[in-house]
């Protein structure tokens, strides 16, 4: 149980264009989902949490209108990079969360997508 | 501010016992984390500890005391897929998970 999805596992563009990313959960009620960044040989980087229903809270740093995120449903968040940059390239990363009991705050993570802006 | 302290490589050999240490800062605290992270995958879950003491986890364990700020990860019997990235990664009182950048571990034959 407990399986995150993601799509596209990787995705190249050109510089300007737009870029959606799906994060699913796939057996589960994902009450709030997380959306990470990671670089070559660095640390995640958290960029937003999304509750089902509501504005997703970015953390500092992060453009809300470049990185938009909608999380419609309780198995669905997508994340929209807008005018891709080749500094946008990046490992993206969902996570969700929405089991009960005492595991109800660990993440399950997708299998992540590798955008490439070139 | 929040802190995460671990070693950033170690190596070990194929059927030894490896120990990775994690010291950590954060504002209030809710349990510890590990994940394994593959290079360019995402990372999965190893273990959890919101208690002080040791989980054991077949051949992964994971010890924790509160009061040091101190966690570690004990791999027994390593195996070569065993090389990976491991991640502390401790919950603060918002539950926000507080990620380093995790030990880079290389097992040997």
């Amino acid at each position: 149980g407990a399986v995150v999805s993601q799509h596209p596992s990787w995705v190249i563009c050109k510089s300007g264009t737009s870029v959606k990313i799906e994060c699913r959960s796939l057996d589960f009620q994902a009450t709030t989902m997380f959306w990470y960044r990671q670089f070559p040989k660095q640390s995640l980087m958290l960029m937003a949490t999304s509750n089902e229903g509501s504005k997703a809270t970015y953390e500092q740093g992060v453009e809300k209108d470049k990185f938009l995120i909608n999380h419609a449903s309780l198995t669905l968040s997508t994340l929209t990079v807008t005018s891709a940059h080749p500094e946008d390239s990046s490992f993206y990363i969902c996570s969700a969360t929405g089991l009960a009991g005492a595991m109800s705050y660990e993440q399950y993570f997708g299998p992540g997508t590798r955008l490439t802006v070139t | 501010g929040q802190n995460i302290d671990q070693p950033t490589e170690m190596t070990a050999t194929e059927g030894a016992i490896v120990q990775i240490n994690c010291t950590y800062q954060t504002s209030g605290f809710n349990g510890l984390f590990w994940y394994q992270q593959h290079a360019g995958e995402a990372p999965t879950f190893l273990s959890y500890n919101v208690l002080d003491g040791l989980e054991e986890k077949g051949r992964f364990s994971s010890f924790l005391s509160r009061s040091k700020g101190y966690s570690y990860l004990l791999l027994k019997e390593l195996q070569m897929k065993d090389s990976a990235s491991y991640l502390c990664a401790p919950m603060d009182s918002n539950y926000q998970l507080i990620w380093g950048a995790g030990t880079k571990l290389i097992i040997k034959p």
